[in-house]
């Protein structure tokens, strides 16, 4: 069974441009959520999806920040217009049920604003 | 609000050294606790995890027993090995939508 898959693995863009990442949960996995680790610090949470409704968005920074699950299975995490500060690594996760099972992580997506 | 707290790193130990990585939580209710793993060059991976107090987790040699009245849920390992070299992050589950909360992580290298 193919894990969490994240597109691309690495990203380097200057500052002012758009990005767009990419999460392919587990199949069937209703949950997905994103998380940011900036710079070797905590793994913060982004947001959390339930099949194509955004559950829970409350780490999003800013209005720059958009992410969307059409269909709910894939979702993307798009940055527009990305700042220095947005550099990081950003990961995915899935689960089965939010409260009780194991959420998979995806590799993360390393992305360098210049 | 939640939040965890973990020794900073790097920690460096020689091969068979005991490891402890402290970790301690605030939280609202009886979170579930893990401890994550990142091995280079890949993505994060559940280590072990506790869900209720006095429960202990383990996996792979390591240990963490979920401590109530200290709110601690410290990563032990009795003899490590150069394969263990990795950053490792303890969370707990948030009670209500299932997100994780993580401390900033402990990178740890262990040299032959």
């Amino acid at each position: 069974e193919a894990g969490v898959t994240q597109f691309p693995s690495h990203s380097v863009i200057e500052k002012g441009q758009t990005v767009t990442l990419r999460c392919d949960p587990i199949s069937g996995h209703d949950n997905l959520y994103w998380y940011r680790r900036v710079m070797g610090k905590e793994i913060k949470f982004l947001l959390h999806f339930v099949k194509e409704s955004k559950q829970d968005e409350s780490g999003m920074p800013n209005n720059r920040f958009l992410a969307e699950r059409t269909g709910g299975t894939y979702s993307t995490l798009k940055v527009q217009p990305a700042e220095l500060e947005d550099s990081g690594v950003y990961f995915c996760a899935s689960s089965q049920v939010s409260h009780n099972t194991e959420a998979f992580f995806g590799q993360g997506t390393r992305l360098t604003v210049v | 609000g939640n939040s965890v707290t973990q020794m900073e790193g790097p920690v460096t130990l020689s091969e068979e050294a005991f490891l402890t990585i402290n970790c301690t939580y605030t939280a609202t209710g009886y979170p579930s606790l893990f401890w994550y793993v990142q091995y280079p060059g890949e993505g994060l991976q559940l280590l072990l995890k506790a869900t209720k107090a006095d429960d202990k987790g383990s996996n792979k040699g390591f240990e963490a027993t979920y401590r109530k009245e200290t709110t601690s849920f410290h990563l032990e390992k009795g003899s490590v090995q150069v394969s263990d070299s990795a950053v490792y992050f303890c969370a707990l589950r948030d009670n209500q939508g299932g997100k994780l909360i993580f401390g900033q992580g402990t990178e740890l290298s262990v040299k032959p």
